[in-house]
Order: structure tokens, then sequence, then C-alpha cells
């Protein structure tokens, strides 16, 4: 089966520089979440996206944007990175919960890992 | 505030025996959902099993069942007949249903350590 497609796997920056995430969500899944896990830490959600318009924001920095296209797939922007920006980005995917319920589970991508120097 | 608590940070089982990883959650919703996510050393975040706050049976997928006590607020996880595979860090997350502003996103507890012993 399909599942979540995540480019790059890693990456690495130095500080002040920009990065680009890209997320493929499994085909027919409307929704796109973004999470940030720092080490040793659980996942923290960042933002959402269903039918290309924000649903949900976290504590995502003003220095990260992040939008979803025509196709479902999802790009986080970075900038401005900072050492604190060093994680793995996860992006899951699920049908819309008006759909699904709370039942809508979420499957994660291998995730992108940052490092910013 | 939704929150999720899993109190073993480090868990140690004996091959082919059972193992139970505890989770406790808070909510004032009456709708929500409950996922257990297995994440190996290589990072990748693995879907396990789901409980929803209306089901009146614990879930079972496979050697994963989940002992869902909703008067007690736990959704403990239990994995039968351990495998070397199966160490990793497990992750407890809650959903809450539509409504009051909530879009699904997932809150995670902290996580617990399982290692399998061989």
């Amino acid at each position: 089966a399909a599942g979540v497609i995540q480019s790059p796997r890693h990456l690495i920056k130095e500080k002040r520089e920009t990065a680009t995430l890209k997320c493929y969500p499994i085909p027919r899944h409307d929704t796109v979440y973004w999470y940030q896990q720092g080490p040793g830490q659980d996942p923290q959600f960042l933002i959402s996206f269903y039918e290309k318009m924000q649903s949900d924001k976290g504590s995502i920095p003003d220095r990260f944007s992040a939008q979803q296209f025509s196709d479902y797939h999802s790009e986080l922007n970075m900038s401005s990175l900072e050492l604190g920006d060093s994680a793995l980005y996860f992006c899951a995917s699920s049908p819309h919960a008006a759909r699904e319920g709370v039942r809508g589970t979420q499957y994660f991508g291998p995730g992108t890992r940052l490092t910013v120097l | 505030a939704q929150k999720i608590t899993q109190t073993q940070p480090g868990m140690f089982v004996q091959e082919k025996e059972a193992v139970t990883l505890d989770c406790t959650y808070d909510t004032s919703d009456q709708s929500y959902g409950l996922f257990w996510y297995k994440q190996p050393s290589s990072g990748e975040m693995i879907f396990l099993i789901y409980q929803g706050s209306y089901d009146e049976q614990n879930a079972t997928e496979g050697r994963y069942s989940l002992n869902f006590q909703k008067a007690r607020k736990s959704a403990n996880l239990v994995i039968s007949a351990s495998q070397l595979g199966d160490s990793a860090m497990y992750f407890c997350a809650m959903r809450e249903g539509l409504g009051s502003g909530n879009t699904g996103k997932l809150i995670f507890g902290q996580g617990t350590t399982l290692q399998v012993k061989p």
C-alpha cells in the first residue's frame, strides 16, 4: 500500500539558511499534518491543512510557513534556521476528520531529519 | 486541556513474554480517539492500534491489544509474545472530536522505551 512520502530524508543546513521540506500524502487523503520531534522528545504539532486551506496551527515559529497544493502535497518552508530547529520533522496524512471522526488514523511519513550547524 | 501521560520511561521484557505499557489521558471531551504508535531506532512512526471513546470492546490488532478503562482514563497497550523486533519507543496519542476548534491533531505522551531481552 502506498505510504506518505517525505523528501529529503536528511538535510544539513547552516544557521540563518532556509530549508524546504516536502510531503506527499497517501492517495485520497486530503488532510496533512506536520509535527516536529526534538531529540528525546515526543512529536509536537506544528500545522495542518485540509483541502489546501490551513486548518489548525500549533507552536510553529513565525519563521516557518507551509502550504498545501492542488495535488494535496504539502511543503514546510523554514527560514533563518536556528540550532534549535534541528529535529525530525514528520508529515502525516489522513482522511478528513469530518468523514472519519476521531477514527481518522494519521499515517506518518519516514520523516526528514534536519540538522542545523 | 487535553493531556497524555506515560509514566514508564523504560521497560524491559523477556522475549516471548507479554508486556503492558501504561497510558493515562485527560480530556473533557466525550468523543476522542486513542492511538498507539511505535518508533524504532530508525525513526519512523508506525501506527499500531486505535481505540475510540465510544467503542465498547477493547481493540485488538494481532499481538497488540488495548486495555481501555474509560472511567480511569487509561488506555494501556498490551504486547503479547514479545519479539526482539518489538524493541522501540512507544507513544500513546489522543485526538479529540471535531468541535470547539478541534481539527484532529494528535497530542502525544512522552513515550516508553521498550527493550526485549533474548
